[in-house]
């Protein structure tokens, strides 16, 4: 299957900044991509589907004005989580879409993101 | 909310016994998959069930599916403590890439 990295694996950040998570496929080309929000002990929340070339298409209920993604190329996609607040703070995970090849995602190991 | 639901919510067994996890979903759907999340982790992919198939396994996992009740069950059998871990399925809705997650089951197993 396809081998997704993301970067960094933790952060900490003061209020109000903005931080970008990258999310890399390594041995694939990925025209979609997905980013999804897990707080804890809860589930995986669909945020919104990167799409390259394009623009990303959101979830309802998401900001895309707050969660900034670009796909500039077939293995980046970063996620810029803008002007960051305490309730932001999430264990942030990226996917693969595969289903042309393996017909499944492939889950990066995700970013928390800890808000002070 | 498309979110599917999983029960029970927490699972607590000794090793050695049987686990079983059953999940809801609210729509039609492609494929069904099963996935596991250790504290803080990744998601690891443990087994994919398409909706024309009823039953599959795995090693020492069972899953199976029943698309008239929108509802599969995970079977996780003489369990260990290395099972230990969140549970979640996932569905892919008919026409999109996207995969929706149940809520999650916690299992602990004790030594």
């Amino acid at each position: 299957g396809a081998v997704v990295s993301q970067h960094p694996s933790w952060v900490i950040c003061k209020s109000g900044t903005s931080v970008k998570i990258e999310c890399r496929s390594l041995d694939f080309q990925a025209t979609t991509m997905f980013w999804y929000r897990q707080f804890p002990k809860q589930s995986l929340m669909l945020m919104a589907t990167s799409n390259e070339g394009s623009k990303a298409t959101y979830e309802q209920g998401v900001e895309k004005d707050k969660f900034l993604i670009n796909h500039a190329s077939l293995t980046l996609s970063t996620l810029t989580v803008t002007s960051a607040h305490p309730e932001d703070s999430s264990f942030y995970i990226c996917s693969v879409f595969a289903g042309e090849v393996w017909n499944e995602q492939f889950f990066g190991p995700g970013t928390r993101l800890t808000v002070l | 909310s498309q979110q599917g639901e999983e029960d029970p919510q927490a699972l607590s067994i000794q090793e050695g016994e049987n686990a079983t996890m059953n999940c809801s979903y609210k729509t039609s759907i492609n494929n069904l998959q099963w996935y596991r999340q250790n504290s803080g982790r990744g998601l690891v992919h443990l087994i994919l069930i398409r909706s024309n198939e009823r039953e599959k396994h795995s090693g020492r996992l069972r899953v199976t599916l029943d698309t008239s009740k929108k509802s599969s069950s995970l079977l996780i059998t003489a369990s260990r403590a290395a099972d230990t871990a969140s549970y979640f399925c996932a569905t892919d809705p008919h026409n999109t890439d996207k995969l929706i997650f149940g809520t999650g089951t916690r299992l602990q197993v004790f030594p």
